[in-house]
This record gives C-alpha cells, structure tokens and sequence, in this order.
C-alpha cells in the first residue's frame, strides 16, 4: 500500500530564504508523485510532478524537487522564498503504469513567509 | 470542459437538511475523488471512483455520506441530515490515471 509523510505541518522562512519542505513516501512499485500548493481560499493546483526519467523536477514559480530513490523521498525547494509563497503545500503519490491506482495525499504542510 | 466543475460553490443550509453537492470532471477521466476540508485543515479523503469498479468509500465518515457517480461520468455527494460538523469545503477531483485536477470546492456552511 502507498502512503506519503510530510514532515512538519508547519514550516515558516524569512523572505528571501531558502524554502525546504519535506516528503516521504512509500510504495511497492515505482511511484508517480506530486506537489501541489494551495492558495488561500482557493483550490488545489499542481506544482510539479515525477513520472519518469528526470529525477530532478522543475515546477512553477521557482520550485523543484528531487526524486531520491535511495531516501524514498521527494522534497520540495525553493532558493529564495517570495512573500506570495504563503500557502499550503500538499504531497502525493500514485503507483506509476496503473491506471487504476488511487492517489494519496498527504497532510499538508503550512508554509509561512516572514518579511 | 476545460476543467473540474463543482456546483453550488457556496451552500448555507439549516441542521437536519439533506444537501447535494455535484461535480462535473473533465470529460473522458475515469477517477473521480471527493475530499473535506475543514478550515485550516489539510484534506480529507471521503470516497473514490474508478472507470466501472466498485468505488473506495473507505472515507465516508458516517452512514449519513453518500455518493453516486452517474455513466463515469457527473457525481453527486449527498449529506443527510445535516450537522454542524459537516461545515466545510468539499472538494472534488478528477484524474486519468496521473495527476489529479481539483475543482473549486463546495463550501458547505451548516446553520
């Protein structure tokens, strides 16, 4: 069975800062997996995914995460951190070449920006 | 469509009434989640369908939750007997067997 684990429910950088939020995963197959963000009062929307061969992801508005096999873990970066990066950021996983495989979310982490 | 619609987006309904949430996916996904959210909350799975499989209703907090997806198609949540627990954002999803794109949310204010 799939789950991911996200480190810290809560994680708060000054603007400017690097931004790190931590994800880990477990699966018994090769896994699909994703970062979304959500804005305040709005929807879910996706920020980067790995499906395949790049283990390095690049994302929208600077982001990216790594792939790590080895650490069964996808953390999610941002060299410097921009005050319009408050939101909640959500990690998921899915099991790569089945169509019928559920997604699985994680619990969120809250990142706040600090001027 | 273009994407995931999900309608009303605001209901205010009074304790005790049955509510109906709908969600429209994108046309030819064969997974279709619900989701709760409660405020300041991370997601909720409430139930899951896939093409013509019996659906994942695993997250269903209580016997009051039901939801029917119509032809792989438009689904519809249907809370009975309204609480006021039950004030939330609903959401909803869509997927063809990647990543999942999310509606804009029910949110539901029970009174």
């Amino acid at each position: 069975a799939q789950s991911v684990t996200q480190l810290g429910s809560h994680v708060s950088v000054s603007e400017g800062a690097l931004v790190l939020l931590r994800c880990n995963y477990s699966s018994s197959v090769p896994p699909y997996l994703f970062w979304y963000v959500q804005y305040p009062n709005q929807g879910l929307q996706l920020l980067l995914k790995y499906t395949s061969a790049a283990t390095l992801v690049k994302g929208i508005n600077g982001f990216e995460a790594e792939f790590k096999k080895s650490e069964t873990s996808f953390h999610l970066t941002k060299p410097s951190a921009h005050m319009s990066d408050a939101a909640e950021y959500f990690c998921a996983v899915s099991e790569k070449g089945s169509s019928a495989s559920k997604i699985i979310f994680g619990s969120g982490t809250r990142l706040s920006i600090r001027p | 469509g273009a994407g995931v619609s999900q309608s009303p987006s605001n209901k205010v309904t009074e304790k005790g009434k049955d509510v109906e949430l709908r969600c429209d996916p994108i046309s030819g996904h064969t997974a279709l989640y619900w989701y709760r959210q409660s405020l300041g909350q991370g997601l909720e799975f409430l139930i899951y369908f896939q093409g013509n499989s019996a659906p994942d209703k695993s997250g269903l907090p209580s016997d009051r939750f039901s939801a029917e997806r119509t032809g792989g198609s438009v689904s519809t949540l249907t809370i009975q007997r309204t609480q006021q627990e039950d004030s939330a954002v609903y959401l909803c999803a869509s997927s063809s067997g990647r990543e999942a794109f999310f509606g804009q949310g029910t949110r539901l204010t029970v009174v």
